[in-house]
């Protein structure tokens, strides 16, 4: 248990329908991280917040996606109108600096079919 | 091609042999993090490297900054290092400390 905690574990939804992801990151760490893994691959990056500012977001990310940390703790990532091309496990990732760069701290991830 | 390569992409083991997962890449780095993700999903962080060798317990991690290569070295293996090992980078970035990973190798021990 690295500390990261991801809710739900598992989400089966219907295309078309929305879904919402949580992250609790661990407490001290400022940095947040969603990455998502389809299957077969490694993980790539979506995006990244400081505190609650959002400050990078891939291409990857659409407009059906749209990611938030209202106070700089936990973090949502919603899908809406899912499609089976986001079928995929989506993890989340807190971060502390350590010297020049940046350790980072995984949670289990959030599985999601889309039937 | 991937600017974050590893080999063996598949690998099955007897329990008790040496193993060694191979990380190769061509971008810039400010440190190299070797993870492991068993079938539930979850990742562990196993290693962050920016320089020489480090070691814990049966898990050896090695890095060549010049040869842009790392390591991976598994001692006496066991079933339970059944799992998919994942490579990632970091580039030297001021900004977002984002990864760029590989695409794992996955791991089977057979007792």
């Amino acid at each position: 248990d690295t500390g990261v905690s991801q809710n739900p574990r598992h989400k089966i939804t219907k295309r078309g329908q929305n879904v919402t992801f949580r992250c609790d990151p661990i407490s001290e760490h400022n940095r947040l991280y969603w990455y998502r893994q389809t299957l077969g691959q490694g993980p790539e990056f979506l995006t990244y917040f400081q505190n609650e500012a959002q400050l990078e977001k891939s291409r990857l990310l659409s407009d059906r996606f749209s990611a938030e940390r209202p106070k700089g703790s936990f973090s949502t990532l919603e899908i809406q109108r899912t499609e089976q091309g986001d079928s995929a496990m989506y993890l989340c990732a807190s971060g502390r600096r350590t010297g020049p760069t940046d350790t980072q701290y995984f949670g289990p991830g959030t599985r999601l079919t889309v039937l | 091609k991937n600017e974050v390569e590893q080999s063996p992409q598949n690998l099955t083991a007897q329990e008790g042999e040496f193993i060694t997962i191979n990380c190769s890449y061509s971008v810039g780095i400010s440190a190299l993090h070797w993870l492991q993700q068993h079938p539930g999903g979850g990742i562990v962080s196993l290693f962050m490297l920016s320089s020489g060798k480090k070691k814990h317990g049966r898990l050896i991690a090695t890095i060549n900054i010049q040869e842009k290569h790392s390591s991976l070295h598994i001692t006496a293996s066991h079933p339970r290092d059944s799992a998919v090992y994942i490579c990632a980078v970091l580039p030297p970035t001021s900004g977002t400390y984002k990864y760029i990973f590989g695409t794992g190798t996955r791991l089977k021990v057979l007792a």
